[in-house]
């Protein structure tokens, strides 16, 4: 079926440094992508989405990319900090779809 | 302001014996409703979500069962855990605009 996959499942940062989180999607009918942040013990917390007619969103310090001609997402997360260490989820959504997919999650650790 | 509850945080079941998780949301009307599974060091799964009352759909099949005998509560079920039913059980809700995750509950059937 559609699945949404990561390609690194741990990224070290040094802190101070950018982070970039990347995505691949293969659902094309797909039209909203959310990033979400997961502590340890924690439910997700959205970070930022983004739908399919924007290639470009800036939040606080975070950035998400989406290429719909390769269906890749990324996330960028400026000048990260030790309380970014977290595990990184892509999820997307289907044009009316009630239902979010997500990726298996990349882990950071900002290392001070 | 949305909230969104669920309970317990932690349980401990010995396989065989019955589940209940409660989830229940503040402030909104008629949400489409979520439970998902995450197992350790995983991504999370899908297994139920209901767009009202009464309405639940099943993504795998499984021990697990769903219902939403009202518009702001959705309660995941099992009559007979098995040892496979361990994870994160995660709630969320979402309407229109993202979804919002409760804490979790923790279960490790023994």
């Amino acid at each position: 079926g559609e699945s949404v996959g990561l390609h690194l499942p741990t990224l070290s940062v040094q802190e101070g440094d950018n982070s970039i989180i990347n995505c691949a999607y293969s659902n094309s009918a797909s039209d909203y992508f959310i990033w979400y942040k997961q502590e340890s013990g924690k439910g997700p917390q959205f970070i930022i989405d983004i739908r399919s007619n924007m290639d470009k969103r800036q939040g606080q310090r975070v950035t998400v990319l989406l290429n719909k001609t390769v269906k890749h997402l990324s996330l960028q997360i400026a000048a990260t900090q030790p309380g970014d260490s977290a595990v990184y989820f892509c999820a997307e959504e289907e044009a009316a779809g009630n239902k979010l997919t997500f990726g298996g999650g990349t882990r950071v650790l900002v290392k001070p | 302001s949305q909230t969104i509850h669920q309970w317990p945080a932690t349980l401990v079941q010995p396989v065989g014996s019955p589940l209940s998780l409660e989830c229940t949301v503040e402030g909104t009307s008629n949400p489409n409703l979520y439970w998902y599974r995450q197992a350790a060091g995983r991504g999370l799964q899908l297994l139920f979500y209901s767009v009202g009352i009464g309405q639940i759909s099943s993504e795998v099949p499984q021990n697990l069962s769903a219902s939403r005998p009202q518009d702001r509560q959705f309660i995941l079920s099992s009559k007979k855990l098995l040892l496979s039913d361990s994870g994160f059980y995660l709630c969320a809700w979402e309407l229109g605009a993202g979804y919002t995750f409760g804490s979790g509950t923790r279960l490790t059937v023994v």
